[in-house]
């Protein structure tokens, strides 16, 4: 399948800086790119789907000036989250549907656990 | 909106012994349903998934069943194995979109 790829898959920063997640497709292009967080023995929620060449679309409750999303290229999009606190501390996982597949399958990067201390 | 409610929350089984996760949906036009394992740190892994033209589906010992008068579909999991012990989602896509809608998980535990 698929391959998406995602770095770094761990980060720990200091509170009040910033921090950048990228995601990656490896072998297919992706228009559309999907931004999760999950908390400890939570479910995936959905932050924000990152469009290509186009504003990202954030979803109720998340802060678009805090968590800065990217998406240059087909093959990239990241996530900035800027002057992080230690309440952001979790795991991000970004997925991608490969273009031209059937509809739905999405592919999901390895996660990056941030830490904010 | 739209949600998808997921149980139990978790499950315990013997080795060999068979599995079921339901899930129940509230969109209607909700028209693609997969089933991820993840294990601990790990990304979710696809390993079945359902389209509402489909009652069931089946691969080896994995099989999904989707009732769409209900809105419920369901994961089976037959001769459980202990590397099957993860936390399985389960999600609902509406047709025409990209947005997943994911289930709170079911952290499965299989007793060896």
């Amino acid at each position: 399948g698929a391959v998406v790829s995602q770095h770094p898959s761990w980060v720990i920063c200091k509170s009040g800086t910033s921090v950048k997640i990228e995601c990656r497709s490896l072998d297919f292009q992706a228009t559309t790119m999907f931004w999760y967080r999950q908390f400890p023995k939570q479910s995936l929620m959905l932050m924000a789907t990152s469009n290509e060449g186009s504003k990202a679309t954030y979803e109720q409750g998340v802060e678009k000036d805090k968590f800065l999303i990217n998406h240059a290229s087909l093959t990239l999009s990241t996530l900035t989250v800027t002057s992080a606190h230690p309440e952001d501390s979790s795991f991000y996982i970004c997925s991608a549907r490969a273009h031209g597949t059937g509809e739905g399958q999405a592919f999901f990067g390895q996660g990056t656990r941030l830490t904010v201390v | 909106g739209e949600n998808v409610e997921q149980h139990p929350s978790t499950l315990s089984v013997q080795e060999g012994d068979s599995a079921v996760i339901k899930c129940t949906y509230s969109d209607s036009a909700s028209n693609y349903f997969p089933w991820y394992k993840q294990e601990l740190g790990k990304r979710p892994q696809l390993i079945i998934d359902i389209r509402s033209n489909v009652g069931e589906k089946k691969d080896q010992r994995i099989a999904v069943t989707l009732n769409k008068t209900a809105k419920h579909f369901s994961l089976h999991i037959t001769e459980t194995q202990p590397e099957d012990s993860a936390v399985y989602f389960c999600a609902a896509l509406r047709a025409g979109t990209y947005k997943y809608i994911f289930g709170t998980g079911t952290r499965l535990k299989v007793l060896a």
